[in-house]
């Protein structure tokens, strides 16, 4: 019953570095996103996923890697992080098909998960 | 450009009054929006969403108002509790990929 969940809560890492953040939800959801949330920016999406092996750009995608071999999980990579990406991490699902959808992906709730927090000195 | 704003930063409140929590937007093509509530440390929560064929929708003590003349989208919070302090989000879709985010207000409730 757990949800959804990112791992890990809380991570420091240096310039240069690759970090993986993890993010697994438990409702088989078909659409995954990951946003970041900066003060003065709100949320903004960087990537998103429609199913399995189906994955889009958002509004902020540089720098980013996403993957997602299983519905489940829908791992977040910084290939080389850098300190603009000093932030929080969000990652949230949602069910177009369930039964109070409104008929697109994004008519109806996201399920959003506790956050990364991130640090890249 | 597109934009999702907050009139307010930061609204203060006594326990027991009603708040309002107001959003405007610039994109007349959005078809629907949604109010979120962020409580610290946690992630955003779906609080209720509207259509833009809507004019009013009303949840448990709350209630969204969209007027798409003025471009504006108020959430209001009846009979503000101290569980009810959080920051609070309106986001639109414009019937793209993406849903776009305001700033957020901060909501804070006095005893």
């Amino acid at each position: 019953d757990a949800g959804i969940t990112q791992s890990p809560r809380y991570k420091i890492t240096e310039t240069g570095r690759q970090v993986t953040l993890m993010c697994h939800q438990t409702w088989s959801h078909s659409y995954m996103f990951w946003y970041r949330q900066d003060l003065g920016h709100g949320l903004r999406l960087i990537y998103y996923s429609a199913a399995a092996d189906i994955t889009d750009k958002g509004e902020v995608p540089d720098g980013y890697v996403v993957s997602r071999s299983k519905t489940e999980n829908f791992p977040l990579t910084l290939e080389s992080a850098t300190r603009s990406q000093t932030s929080v991490y969000f990652c949230a699902s949602s069910d177009p098909f369930g039964a109070t959808s409104g008929g697109t992906y994004l008519d109806n709730e996201q399920f959003f998960g506790p956050g990364t927090r991130l640090t890249v000195l | 450009g597109e934009s999702v704003g907050l009139h307010l930063p930061t609204l203060s409140v006594q326990e027991g009054d009603n708040s309002i929590i107001n959003c405007a937007y610039s994109n007349s093509a959005s078809d629907y929006f949604i109010w979120y509530k962020q409580e610290s440390g946690k992630g955003p929560q779906f609080i209720i969403d509207i259509r833009s064929n809507m004019d009013k929708r009303q949840g448990q003590r709350v209630t969204v108002l969209l007027n798409k003349t003025v471009k504006h989208l108020s959430l209001q919070i009846a009979a503000t509790q101290p569980g009810d302090s959080a920051v609070y989000f309106c986001a639109e879709n414009k019937g793209t990929d993406k849903l776009i985010f305001g700033t957020g207000t901060r909501l804070q409730v006095f005893p």
